[in-house]
């Protein structure tokens, strides 16, 4: 059984298109988050949820909204798309909300922006 | 705000040690460890939470300093399975609004 599921595992889009991802963990957490890794696998936090509540939004751009119909989804639309989003996308989730409990990741998706 | 890892890169043959390290300016709420195999999702190895503890098991473990600004993982006896990129996680404050900033990496290529 997989814990945190993320569709597609690829996409390969052009400028300016607008795109989702797709995240669903199965684990029963409260917290779900959104991480960026790029070509030098920095992997930097973009967003986390807390019971479908927006608790941190570390300074992305606007094109980029995250919607959780429910603690277990957290999906990520991306309007506008800009050759600098190629990038992995990485969902994962916590029991607690802070750093104090592990984080479990889905498999990432790869943008990439032509 | 982001950890400083080092090395950037270890290559080891089977059954030698290795450490990474981890470092900040600061002191740390908690210190995360994850290991991410090439194409693949980074993997959970340990937290640690106090100042001076120490765990994990004897083929890889980790501590975390008395100030609470430097943790430093310890993988012995190296095997083939060990390959692969170790991330530090380190979080910033103990409330829920503390966020995990990574650090850069330490590839680790174990050869037979």
């Amino acid at each position: 059984d997989t814990a945190v599921s993320q569709t597609p595992k690829y996409l390969v889009t052009q400028m300016g298109n607008d795109k989702s991802i797709k995240c669903e963990q199965n684990l029963g957490h409260d917290t779900m988050y959104w991480y960026k890794q790029d070509s030098k696998k920095f992997l930097k936090i973009m967003f986390s949820y807390n019971n479908k509540e927006l608790i941190i939004n570390e300074t992305v751009p606007n094109r980029f909204s995250p919607k959780s119909p429910d603690k277990a989804h957290l999906n990520l639309h991306i309007n506008s798309l800009e050759l600098g989003d190629s990038a992995v996308y990485f969902c994962a989730s916590s029991q607690l909300q802070g750093t104090n409990s592990p984080l479990h990741f889905g498999n990432g998706t790869r943008l990439t922006v032509t | 705000q982001q950890p400083v890892q080092s090395p950037q890169a270890v290559i080891l043959r089977e059954g030698e040690d290795a450490v990474i390290n981890c470092s900040s300016s600061k002191a740390l709420y908690s210190v995360h460890w994850y290991r991410q195999k090439h194409g693949e999702a980074p993997v959970f190895l340990m937290i640690l939470l106090k100042g001076g503890e120490q765990k994990g098991h004897e083929k890889i473990s980790a501590s975390f300093n008395e100030k609470k600004q430097q943790s430093s993982l310890y993988l012995t006896a190296s095997q083939l399975s060990y390959s692969g990129t170790y991330f530090c996680g380190t979080g910033d404050r103990g409330s829920t609004l503390g966020r995990l900033y990574f650090g850069r990496g330490t590839q680790l290529t174990v050869w037979p």
